[in-house]
């Protein structure tokens, strides 16, 4: 079966910090993988998705960046990290072609 | 482009009581439908989809919704809630392509009360 795992589950960052969240996920190849953003109180945000390595298109513009250095891991980074960066990141992968999508347990951001 | 609207930001109701979470969705083209639950600091887990066929569709936890192609609708019920089901609410809307990026609404919390 298949698993999605992300890490650290909780991260204090102050303000300028550099920032790298790790998803990764088992039991399946080829996925497409997503991070999503909610802040409190708001719905989820799609930040960034890769549909293969090295492919990585942005949703909305920010100061973050992400990459997919091998086929089941994606990372999520700043160099210099703003207050508002704050929220709860979301993983998530899906297969091409089917369109539900799983959601990893998420890492809770705060920045200082 | 596509949009959705989860009609109530929270829904108070009693334990074993029937509940109905709202959903409204804009699109130009066909969709796919979904319902997320989000219990508190964990991630979103998949409650029922909507792909095609009937539109009477039968999920988790005993959850259903409906799909009502004429109102742009995808409403969330269930005939008697428990404590347990007190959670966050998604509601979700993709259409097909090769990246299956979802569209989500700004989520209902359910408050289930003894």
């Amino acid at each position: 079966s298949q698993t999605i795992h992300q890490w650290p589950a909780t991260l204090v960052q102050p303000v300028g910090s550099p920032l790298s969240l790790e998803c990764t996920v088992e039991g399946t190849s080829n996925p497409n993988l997503y991070w999503y953003r909610q802040a409190a109180g708001r719905g989820l945000q799609l930040l960034f998705y890769s549909v293969g390595i090295g492919q990585i298109s942005s949703e909305v513009p920010q100061n973050l960046s992400a990459s997919r250095p091998q086929d089941r891991q994606f990372i999520l980074s700043s160099k210099k990290l703003l207050l508002s960066d704050s929220g709860f990141y979301l993983c998530a992968w899906g297969t091409s072609g089917r369109e539900t999508q799983y959601f990893g347990p998420g890492t809770r951001l705060l920045v200082l | 482009a596509q949009s959705v609207t989860q009609l109530d930001s929270q829904v108070p109701v009693f334990e074993e009581a029937p509940v109905e979470l709202r959903c409204n969705y804009s699109s130009s083209v066909s969709v796919y439908l979904f319902w997320y639950v989000q219990y508190p600091n964990q991630g979103l887990q998949l409650l029922l989809k909507y792909l095609s066929g009937s539109t009477l569709v039968k999920g988790i936890n005993g959850f259903e919704a409906e799909f009502n192609k004429s109102q742009t609708s995808f409403h969330l019920r269930k005939p008697s809630v428990h404590i347990s089901d007190t959670a966050e609410y998604f509601c979700a809307v993709t259409r097909s392509s090769n990246t299956g990026k979802l569209i989500f609404g700004q989520g209902t919390t359910l408050q289930v009360k003894p």
